[in-house]
């Protein structure tokens, strides 16, 4: 099975701030790679798919890019609705992983 | 409006079954690939099995293998999990999740086992 590792596994910005999580592949999977938020009690949000197309209706302040092994999600002036896990999830074949999620927090 | 509707869960002991079902509405559910994923509570998200198109394929992580069988009705725009032997470690809210790359979510169940 092809496992994802996220980092940081938590972090802590101010609002406006730029931040950046990251998501390593153990092998490589293209670009079939998929980025979801999760607030508590509530079901994961898709943010995106094919590791850079945004999901309709999310802003663009949510940037994924990457391929192959190594991939990112940029979230752009952070707001406090923005606090939330972060996780990724590999999808290019038929047993599809995520990563052990990344929390963000507002300062 | 895109919409999977779960279904099914509670508290069952362990070594007991339970059957989830997942309703789906606003979209052709024949035409898309389907999944169940996990949370185990204050844990991250596990991929339990999916289910293609026609159900001619289905595939599940290790842990459920022999355990737990996906299964879908087009006619009744319906997806299910049958889980039997059921241990303290599945309990978890259900998912279902549309496509290979989850972009359609429910709002979860929640099963718990336990004595």
């Amino acid at each position: 099975d092809i496992q994802m590792t996220q980092s940081p596994p938590s972090l802590s910005a101010s609002v406006g701030d730029r931040v950046t999580i990251t998501c390593r592949a153990s092998q490589g999977i293209d670009n079939y790679l998929a980025w979801f938020q999760q607030k508590p009690g509530k079901a994961p949000k898709s943010l995106i798919y094919g590791a850079s197309n945004l999901q309709s209706g999310v802003p663009s302040k949510f940037r994924g890019s990457g391929s192959g092994t190594d991939f990112t999600l940029t979230i752009t002036s952070l707001q406090p609705e923005d606090s939330a896990t972060y996780y990724c999830q590999q999808y290019k074949y038929y047993s599809p992983t995520f990563g052990g999620g990344t929390k963000v927090e507002i300062k | 409006e895109v919409q999977l509707v779960e279904s099914g869960g509670g508290l069952v002991h362990p070594g007991g079954s339970m059957r989830l079902s997942c309703a789906a509405s606003g979209f052709t559910f024949s035409r898309f690939w389907m999944s169940w994923i996990r949370q185990a509570p204050g844990k991250g998200l596990e991929w339990v099995a999916n289910i293609k198109e026609d159900g001619s394929e289905k595939y599940y992580v290790d842990s459920v293998k022999g355990r737990f069988s996906i299964s879908r009705d087009n006619a009744e725009n319906s997806l299910y999990l049958q889980m039997n032997s059921l241990r303290a470690d599945d309990t978890a809210v259900y998912y279902c999740a549309r496509d290979f790359y989850f972009g359609t979510w429910g709002q979860g169940t929640l099963v718990t086992v336990s004595s």
